[in-house]
């Protein structure tokens, strides 16, 4: 079954202890990318990646990091987490030129991130 | 910047009749827009895609129009039932996908 697989569903901690939420896709997509959902804001984009080793900035890049050591793989990484970056966090890939709107977006179901 | 707006926050219609939502844009020309519907605790899933020259779309009770010179986009659910309940989001493109904050639907039996 196609699908992006995210862990954890659910994590609460606390302030400065540094996390990693994985996601995993199966379809052989190119392209991937996070988004954080906020009520009343809606889906913004961190991080995304075109390919194995390239990655860049979306919308809201502060505090996070990402890598693409693999296609299928696509970590997102809080160094030192903070409150204000409570919020459900989406993983996304999509085929060839995703980043270009053309393509169909498939999504995890989403982690929910409490940082205390 | 670009921006993308969905007017209603909250629809609430009766089952059978036509729920129509309304994504707009502004600063920018997208050569594509997409639909997706969100369930609560699930991520958005993709419905529709529709291109710049093409008016309309559909797909089973679903219809898209993409409107160039409005710069909007409606998202009609024709027949209506409870199971069409959920969050439906627009998004359109420039270098990246950017999301509308959605407009939840519920539909009353």
């Amino acid at each position: 079954e196609a699908q992006v697989t995210q862990n954890p569903r659910y994590l609460i901690t606390v302030t400065g202890k540094k996390l990693t939420v994985t996601c995993s896709q199966n379809m052989n997509h190119e392209y991937m990318s996070w988004y954080r959902q906020d009520p009343g804001l809606g889906l913004r984009q961190i991080y995304y990646s075109m390919n194995v080793e390239v990655t860049d900035k979306g919308d809201v890049p502060e505090g996070y990091k990402v890598s693409r050591k693999e296609k299928r793989n696509f970590p997102l990484i809080l160094e030192s987490p903070s409150p204000n970056q409570t919020s459900l966090y989406f993983c996304a890939s999509s085929s060839g030129q995703g980043a270009q709107g053309n393509q169909p977006q498939h999504f995890g179901d989403g982690t929910r991130l409490s940082i205390l | 910047s670009q921006k993308i707006e969905q007017n209603s926050e909250a629809l609430n219609i009766q089952e059978g009749k036509t729920a129509t939502l309304t994504c707009n844009y502004t600063n920018y020309s997208p050569a594509y827009l997409q639909w997706y519907r969100q369930d609560p605790g699930r991520g958005p899933v993709f419905l529709l895609l529709i291109r710049e020259n093409e008016k309309e779309k559909r797909k089973e009770r679903l219809k898209v129009t993409f409107d160039t010179t409005l710069k909007q986009s409606l998202f009609h659910i024709t027949a209506s039932q409870p199971a069409d309940s959920a969050t439906y989001l627009c998004a359109f493109n420039d270098y990246k996908l950017s999301f509308g904050a959605g407009t939840t639907v519920t539909v009353r039996a």
